[in-house]
């Protein structure tokens, strides 16, 4: 059972427009949520991430939202930019799991120049 | 700048055979984790060591994986023996809290 889901597996978008993906959790227990990019042939690395007392958390172009009570948070990136194509996956962790990373299956995002 | 390194970047295999994949954490970091992404399920969590301790193996075939931490600067991820199913990249990553974990670039094992 996916704990944490990423229900597009794939999202265009002009660049200079607005990207949005998301991501929903099922276990209540996470309490701090991480986005992290990956290009081909490499490891993803660190994004953005949000504590579940927030709301918003944003830096530059990229801004996480997290809706607690759907347990959906959602990753928007304005503008996009062709640079920005990359596999993006949603990650959560609580406390209790000794901060191990449950990931979702990932977006692939094409910006179109 | 500091890097999760692995080895190899691909290996191929025959089924049957035992593979062993290497990395060699971040100097200083106290958590390693192995994950494995597939098409299907993404990045999923095969074991995870702290203070070179398994914390959590839950996520791998225990009757063919193996997972260790001989020291600090070397994990290990084995399977024996290897099916075609195993396929797949898989990512070694650490560091010291779930605030700043680093990937390695990942092994793609290919069991033929």
């Amino acid at each position: 059972d996916q704990q944490v889901k990423q229900n597009s597996p794939s999202l265009s978008v002009q660049e200079g427009r607005i990207s949005i993906l998301n991501c929903d959790y099922t276990n209540s227990m996470f309490d701090y949520f991480l986005w992290y990019k990956k290009y081909p042939a490499e490891g993803p690395t660190f994004l953005i991430s949000i504590s579940s007392i927030k709301d918003k958390n944003e830096d530059g172009r990229f801004t996480v939202f997290l809706n607690k009570s759907a347990k959906h948070l959602s990753l928007h990136i304005v503008p996009s930019q062709p640079g920005d194509s990359a596999v993006y996956f949603c990650a959560a962790s609580f406390s209790g799991s000794a901060r191990q990373l449950t990931f979702g299956s990932g977006t692939q995002l094409t910006v179109l120049p | 700048d500091a890097r999760v390194t692995q080895t190899p970047r691909h290996k191929v295999t025959e089924m049957g055979q035992e593979v062993t994949m290497r990395c060699q954490p971040i100097l200083g970091h106290n958590t390693v984790f192995w994950y494995r992404q597939t098409m299907m399920q993404g990045l999923e969590l095969l074991a995870y060591f702290r203070n070179r301790a398994p914390l959590d193996d839950s996520g791998m075939p225990k009757d063919r994986f193996s997972a260790e931490m001989p020291d600090a600067t070397l994990a290990t991820l084995k399977i024996q023996p290897s099916e075609p199913r195993d396929s797949a990249v898989y990512f070694c990553a650490s560091g010291l809290s779930v605030y700043g974990y680093t990937f390695g670039s990942g092994t793609r094992l290919t069991v033929v």
